[in-house]
């Protein structure tokens, strides 16, 4: 099945920007998500990404997507201290409509 | 529209006593899961229902049972349960049509300790 890896924590300045990375082993995998949890709630989906595309972007969000290496990220232009959560990535594989989610990046933003 | 919602926010259970989840959605979804996330390990299924009547193993579905009571309701049952269950239990439900993003919503989760 699919696995999902992404490191565990990410500190920006505000204003700056962050990137947050992600490798998936399932080159099937036909969606790959990008959730956010603020603190004490549940995930929110942030954007998503289907295979067949190369890049996504939604106002201060881009996201990439490197088949080939099976490598996907999450630009945040002009972090701001509300992005503060944890980022969860997650991959769909072909024929599973169950996503793999990977262990969260927690993006601290600081002043 | 409540979206997703989960009953207790919060419990502590002894070593041995049972207790039941619930989680009710109200977007008229046909899938519904069971995730429970602890530290470190980001979040994995325990159960997960395709449609009402049909329930599926997960990831990590021993010491727990599931029933999907109608379609707007899943829940999750810890018959005796153990500290290895202390964990952040969260109920999510999606459309599942096949062929679209398939996106899921996320309850505000439970915080279940069990001592």
């Amino acid at each position: 099945g699919e696995d999902v890896e992404q490191s565990l924590f990410l500190s920006v300045r505000e204003g700056d920007s962050s990137v947050i990375n992600c490798t998936y082993t399932d080159s099937s995998s036909t969606y790959l998500y990008w959730y956010k949890q603020e603190p004490g709630a549940g995930l929110q989906l942030l954007t998503y990404i289907f295979s067949n595309m190369d890049m996504k972007q939604d106002q201060r969000l881009t996201v990439l997507l490197n088949k080939k290496d099976k490598h996907l990220s999450l630009r945040i232009a002009d972090t701001q201290t509300g992005d503060s959560a944890i980022y969860f990535c997650a991959g769909r594989s072909g024929g599973s409509y169950i996503p793999t989610f990977g262990r969260g990046t927690s993006l601290i933003v600081h002043p | 529209n409540a979206g997703v919602t989960q009953t207790p926010k919060f419990q502590v259970l002894k070593t041995g006593q049972s207790m039941t989840l619930q989680c009710a959605q109200d977007m008229n979804h046909n899938s519904m899961y069971w995730y429970r996330q602890d530290p470190g390990m980001g979040l994995r299924l325990i159960y997960y229902s395709a449609s009402e009547g049909t329930t599926d193993k997960g990831e990590v579905p021993n010491g727990y049972n599931v029933s999907r009571l109608n379609k707007r309701e899943f829940s999750l049952r810890l018959e005796s349960a153990a500290p290895s269950q202390t964990s952040v239990y969260f109920c999510a439900s999606s459309d599942h049509p096949s062929g679209s993003d398939n996106e899921q919503f996320f309850g505000p989760g439970t915080r279940l300790t069990v001592l």
